[in-house]
């Protein structure tokens, strides 16, 4: 079936403006969550979803960064009056019920702010 | 919070010898640590996973250890072949945390002919 898509894939924008990133989960898996992968560096959560709501936002950097979810599918994640330092690749993951299971990953957007 | 540190960064072996990536976890609480691998410009995919309750788990080539006392874990990978070469990355997570994974610094893994 289809994995984990993610849109735009690459995504250039000059400081100061609002970006979404969306995400499409696997059909039929209730968690979604947010990474960030700066270069060279691991996955940063950023924000975890079961259902709708999104028990778990500890990982968002500040104020500038929001997430929601709609219908239990796609998830927009929204990055406000951009920096450079936001500059990274933003990976989505989908897993069946948010226990511990497998994750499955899109194909990330990758965000330059000039 | 969890914090996972990840040794060596990189590594370079010989095609047929075997690789073995270290991992070191601060929480108590987690009890869950896969393993994903990520090819140049592709998506994370897990290639093994273990929990808190077993110590060892084999998957072909690859296998994983885990020592809870002394909170590490490790990936091992033998008769090593080209297309292992990939950046690993290690994680942990702990029970009833939504499965929120807390990441390693990866590790560069290089395969030569």
């Amino acid at each position: 079936g289809a994995g984990v898509s993610q849109s735009p894939s690459n995504k250039v924008t000059e400081k100061g403006k609002d970006v979404e990133l969306r995400c499409d989960p696997i059909s039929g898996h209730t968690a979604l969550y947010w990474y960030r992968q700066s270069l060279g560096q691991g996955l940063e959560f950023l924000i975890y979803f079961q259902g709708n709501s999104a028990p778990d936002k500890s990982g968002l950097p500040s104020d500038r960064f929001s997430a929601e979810r709609t219908g239990g599918s796609v998830s927009t994640l929204t990055i406000q009056r951009t920096q450079q330092e936001d500059s990274a690749v933003y990976l989505c993951a989908s897993s069946f019920q948010g226990r511990q299971e497998t994750q499955y990953f899109g194909p990330g957007t990758r965000l330059l702010v000039l | 919070g969890e914090n996972v540190e990840q040794h060596p960064s990189t590594l370079s072996v010989q095609e047929g010898d075997s690789a073995v990536i270290k991992c070191t976890y601060s929480d108590s609480a987690s009890n869950y640590f896969p393993w994903y691998k990520q090819e140049l410009g592709k998506r994370p995919q897990l290639i093994i996973d273990i929990r808190s309750n077993v110590g060892e788990k084999k998957d072909q080539r690859i296998a994983v250890t885990l020592n809870k006392t002394a909170k590490h874990f490790s990936l091992h990978i033998t008769e090593t072949q080209p297309e292992d070469s990939a950046v690993y990355f290690c994680a942990a997570s702990p029970a009833g945390g939504g499965n929120k994974l807390t990441f390693g610094t990866g590790t560069q893994l290089k395969v030569e002919l």
